[in-house]
């Protein structure tokens, strides 16, 4: 099946500096990837959705200029946190679908930030 | 984008069928019904997907009634292997459209 991996599994990074987590496609393209967060015994919550070529989409909460989204292409997707503070600390997981013909979501295997 | 309402957790033993029902009242035409697995600190695993009836695969079975309104994720034998989150989801007719999480089951699978 489909690949979707993420880089790095786990991070730590002090408060005020800016940590990036890439996703990749491994096996496919993909026009559009997704970008989640998810707390402690709580559910993911979608954040924004990555368009390859173009600017992404945030949901409603989201600070875009915190959390900055680039998809440059069709295998990657990259999102920064920037100037990271303490409750950005999460656990970051990106989807993306190999496109038509399935209707179906891969996940990365996700990315735990931990700010201090 | 419909929301979804399961139980927040259940609890079963080794070799049982369990049985996790999803409602759905306000799902769309053109909505398909799909069930994701997640383990701890890991991204969720796609399971199955269906549309009306019955869809079964190697791992569960889907059963959707008539009017859609709701569906049953069904788990014949479960080993403590198992035990995970598992989230039902409405949308998803195009594969850029994008899925909303609700609170899903917690299942808790005893030896």
């Amino acid at each position: 099946g489909a690949v979707v991996s993420q880089h790095p599994s786990r991070v730590i990074c002090k408060s005020g500096t800016s940590v990036k987590i890439e996703c990749r496609s491994l096996d496919f393209q993909a026009t559009t990837m997704f970008w989640y967060r998810q707390f402690p015994k709580q559910s993911l919550m979608l954040m924004a959705t990555s368009n390859e070529g173009s600017k992404a989409t945030y949901e409603q909460g989201v600070e875009k200029d915190k959390f900055l989204i680039n998809h440059a292409s069709l295998t990657l997707s990259t999102l920064t946190v920037t100037s990271a503070h303490p409750e950005d600390s999460s656990f970051y997981i990106c989807s993306a679908s190999p496109g038509r013909g399935t209707r179906e979501q891969y996940f990365g295997p996700g990315t735990r930030l931990t700010v201090t | 984008l419909a929301k979804t309402t399961q139980p927040i957790s259940m609890d079963s033993y080794e070799g049982q069928e369990v049985n996790i029902t999803c409602s759905h009242n306000n799902i769309a035409t053109n909505d398909y019904i799909t069930w994701y697995q997640q383990f701890p600190s890991q991204g969720p695993r796609f399971i199955i997907q269906g549309y009306k009836t019955k869809v079964t695969n190697e791992v569960a079975s889907l059963f959707i009634p008539a009017d859609r309104k709701s569906s049953t994720l069904s788990l014949p034998r479960v080993s403590l292997s198992d035990t995970a989150v598992y989230y039902c989801l409405v949308g998803g007719e195009m594969y850029t459209d994008k899925l909303i999480f609700g609170t899903g089951t917690r299942l808790q699978v005893f030896p």
